[in-house]
């Protein structure tokens, strides 16, 4: 069964702090995603990615980065974790062109305290 | 990029009764997908149509699409208390990245 696995179901950490999310999937899928998801607000596309060491800008990337160094790795960076930054993490990746539908990883959710 | 709306925001019906829910977009899309939500876990794929397509059945779902209205629906028959989740439509262009609206909260009860 395909998976994208992502390192922690919860985290808290202390406001400053840098904070790494990691997203592993088994696919070999081209295309990487993090979204986060916060009540009333649906799901919003920080970063993504579709290939090795490259990223794009997604909606809402300020005071995120990401790290794709292997296709099946792909990692989200909060520089300097603030409280605004509470939410849940979401992981995706695709095959190809968006024909193909999107595996999910279970979710980090992220606590900044 | 392509963000779907979809409606109702909630929906609350008894097992064993049909449950459908909506989804508009804006502009002409290449496919349009459905996801489901269980409380607090990931969203899981549940099927793809093509614009070429305007009915699809997987199991106890069926989705129609109306690229003329921009719109398309779930329904999912025979409800069970498992389909207690939040749906997700994304409707595609054809670029990589899909754009996910509030989605559609069903609860089905007992």
């Amino acid at each position: 069964d395909v998976k994208v696995t992502q390192s922690s179901r919860y985290l808290v950490k202390r406001t400053g702090e840098k904070v790494f999310l990691e997203c592993v999937q088994d696919m070999d899928h081209e295309n990487m995603f993090w979204y986060r998801q916060d009540p009333g607000l649906g799901l919003r596309l920080i970063y993504f990615s579709y290939d090795v060491k490259m990223k794009e800008k997604g909606d809402i990337p300020e005071g995120y980065s990401v790290s794709r160094e292997k296709k099946e790795r792909f990692s989200l960076i909060l520089e300097s974790a603030s409280t605004n930054q509470t939410s849940m993490y979401l992981c995706a990746s695709s095959l190809g062109r968006s024909s193909y539908g999107y595996t999910f990883g279970s979710g980090t959710r992220l606590t900044v305290v | 990029s392509q963000q779907g709306e979809e409606d109702p925001q909630a929906l609350s019906i008894q097992e064993g009764e049909n449950a459908t829910m909506n989804c508009s977009y804006k502009t002409s899309i290449n496919n349009l997908q459905w996801y489901r939500q269980n409380s607090g876990r990931g969203l899981v794929h549940l099927i793809l149509i093509r614009s070429n397509e305007r009915e699809k059945h997987s199991g106890r779902l069926r989705v129609t699409l109306d690229t003329s209205k921009k719109s398309s629906s779930l329904l999912i028959t025979a409800s069970r208390a498992a389909d207690t989740a939040s749906y997700f439509c994304a409707p595609s262009g054809g670029y990589n990245k899909l754009i996910f609206g509030a989605g559609t909260r069903l609860a089905v009860h007992p």
